[in-house]
Order: structure tokens, then C-alpha cells, then sequence
């Protein structure tokens, strides 16, 4: 009954390499979102799509494509990994997407660029 | 543990004890404010919002406080249990069409029993 699922839960790989991560909501929202929280919890939108279309990507490089099939997924695929490319990267979901509308996460994935 | 190392404002209380967790925001425009729970391990949680229209708003043992004068939230939770401790943030909410949420720092809340 998860509301926002996410995998892998974590990933470890080597500096270079491509990797993605999924995410899917099945709460029939319109909009998703990727975060990234850093080593302090520092948590920053990286981008937001409304029902398919990118509407919000908040200079991320381009390494980070994130591609979205239908309005119920949202997966991140990161080019060329860097050592500062370890996070946690957060995916949420709200309803569609105007100033006011609650953002559900969730639960994380833990990558680590070694 | 997680918290080694991350040097977030701690706010350490005992069990039964209200407790009060400032944010300042930054965007006078700002219309809408958030705080999320986030336990160790998971994604952040929603807890209770506000609108700019509001100073005050009410759930089940937690207050929200606005005042837009100074830029300031707090989030007051009431008889805080162990199940409370989390780093909690707020978050703002600026002026656009879409919903572009802009986090706050953490504050991390640890209650004794």
C-alpha cells in the first residue's frame, strides 16, 4: 500500500559509471518531484514534472535526466557519476503541483559514488 | 549514529514536555509554509501546514505559528514522546503557479524518556 516507492533503497557504484533510480506514486497525483539531501539534510528540488512535462529544473547538470513514462513514474538516470553525487535522492508526489498542495515522499535512495 | 558528525540545531527535551521549533524563512512572497517529520532512515513526513492568510493553525498535538513580520515559524508540539524524535523542517513555498517548496535547514528533536 505504499503511496511513493522508490528503488533501490541504496546503490553503491564506482565514479563514471550510468545509474537510475525509479520512482512510482499511486495516489493518481499529476505531479512529481526529485530532491536531493545532502550529507547536512540539506534537502533541494531538482526537478518537478506535471503529468509527463517537465516544469521545474532547478540548474541541475545534465548529467541528471529524469524521464517520465506515464504520471504515475518518474525515474532519475544520472550520467558520468561523481564523488559529490552522493545523496540521498527523494522523490514525492503532490496533487497538481499549484502553490498549496501537500508533497508526499518517499522513502529514499541512498547512493554512494565511491 | 546518523546524527554524528551533522551538527544540525538539537533541541533535547524530556518526555512530557512541550516543545518549540523556530524557522525563519526567507521570502516575504511566500504563501503557503510546511512542516515535515523526518524519521531516521525514511523520507520526510508531512505534519501540518499554513497559509499567509493565517498566524495559527491547530492539529492533534501540534501548533503551527506564523508571523509575517518577522519571518518566522514555529512548530509546537505538545507532551512530546519518544516517537516525536526526528529532524523536523519547515519549509516555504514561493510565489508561482506551481508548487516549488524551498526547505529550511533541520532541527533534529530528541526526546528522553
Amino acid at each position: 500500500d505504499t503511496a511513493v516507492s522508490q528503488t533501490p533503497k541504496y546503490l553503491v557504484t564506482q565514479m563514471g559509471n550510468d545509474k537510475s533510480i525509479k520512482c512510482e506514486q499511486n495516489l493518481g497525483h499529476d505531479t512529481m518531484y526529485w530532491y536531493k539531501q545532502d550529507s547536512k539534510k540539506f534537502l533541494k528540488i531538482m526537478f518537478s514534472y506535471n503529468n509527463k512535462e517537465l516544469i521545474i529544473n532547478e540548474t541541475v547538470p545534465n548529467r541528471f535526466s529524469p524521464k517520465s513514462p506515464d504520471k504515475a513514474h518518474l525515474n532519475l538516470h544520472i550520467n558520468s557519476l561523481e564523488l559529490g553525487d552522493s545523496a540521498v535522492y527523494f522523490c514525492a508526489s503532490s496533487r497538481p503541483g499549484l502553490a498549496g498542495e501537500t508533497q508526499y515522499f518517499g522513502p529514499g535512495t541512498r547512493l554512494l559514488v565511491l | 549514529g546518523e546524527s554524528v558528525g551533522l551538527h544540525l540545531p538539537t533541541l533535547s527535551v524530556q518526555e512530557g514536555d512541550n516543545s518549540i521549533i523556530n524557522c525563519a524563512y526567507s521570502n516575504s512572497a511566500s504563501d503557503y509554509f510546511i512542516w515535515y517529520k523526518q524519521e531516521s532512515g525514511k523520507g520526510p513526513q508531512f505534519i501540518i501546514d499554513i497559509r499567509s492568510n493565517m498566524d495559527k493553525r491547530q492539529g492533534q498535538r501540534v501548533t503551527v505559528l506564523l508571523n509575517k513580520t518577522v519571518k518566522h515559524l514555529s512548530l509546537q508540539i505538545a507532551a512530546t514522546q519518544p516517537g516525536d524524535s526526528a529532524v523536523y523542517f519547515c519549509a516555504e513555498n514561493r510565489e508561482s503557479g506551481y508548487s516549488t517548496l524551498t526547505f529550511g535547514k533541520g532541527t533534529m528533536l530528541l526526546v528522553s524518556p
